[in-house]
């Protein structure tokens, strides 16, 4: 079965410090991969997604994350993390071998003190 | 364009009472999904929905959950009796199609006593 395990479960950084997140993945096939984010408040929504090609990913926000394939990981990163950076982190996988179906990780949550 | 919506957006019911959720997806997207997120977890998936006809429903607890989207657009999920291990927040998410971009609701927050 396809799991999704995230390193962290709470990281506390400055504001300008950089930011990575370990994310891996245990499906051995195809996968699409994501981040999504949730600020305080509100809905989750999409950072990032991953489905083939560059391995380096751009999201919004200047987030980005590198696929490794030999590593079966996905980790976040962000030169420099904003107060308004604060928010729950969600690693997540997709495979076609079951109907597409979204695999989360448990989330990290990321405080950012002023 | 408007998003998913849900309600309640919180419900506070005892144990062995029933509750139902409801979701409206965006317009024009032919998958839903209903997910339960328990306190310091990820989403689990519990059943999607493509047009009115189940894609997966593997996860969800058939003695006690129920869900159905009659017209393949708007959905609900019903709980029935409710169990103190229920209580977390339940998203509805959609997508144009399986395998798509999927976007989520506010969710429902429900707390069983």
């Amino acid at each position: 079965a396809q799991s999704v395990s995230q390193h962290n479960h709470h990281v506390i950084l400055s504001e300008a410090a950089s930011l990575e997140l370990g994310c891996n993945y245990s499906y051995g096939g195809t996968v699409n991969l994501f981040w999504y984010v949730q600020y305080p408040g509100q809905h989750l929504q999409l950072l990032l997604k991953y489905f083939s090609g560059d391995p380096l990913v751009k999201g919004i926000k200047g987030f980005e994350a590198e696929f490794i394939k030999s590593k079966f990981s996905f980790n976040l990163r962000k030169p420099s993390v904003q107060w308004s950076d604060t928010a729950e982190y969600f690693c997540a996988a997709q495979n076609g071998g079951s109907n597409y179906k979204l695999t989360f990780g448990k989330g990290t949550l990321l405080t950012v003190n002023p | 364009e408007a998003g998913v919506a849900q309600s309640p957006r919180y419900k506070i019911i005892e144990k062995r009472q029933s509750v139902a959720f409801w979701c409206n997806p965006i317009s024009g997207h032919a998958t839903l999904y209903w997910y339960q997120q328990i306190l310091g977890q990820g989403p689990k998936l519990l059943i999607q929905f493509q047009n009115n006809g189940v894609v997966d429903d593997s996860q969800l607890p058939k003695d006690r959950f129920s869900a159905e989207r009659l017209k393949g657009v708007d959905s609900t999920l019903k709980i029935q009796p409710a169990k103190l291990e229920d209580s977390a927040v339940y998203l509805c998410a959609s997508s144009l199609s399986v395998g798509g971009e999927q976007f989520f609701g506010p969710g429902t927050r429900l707390t069983v006593l």
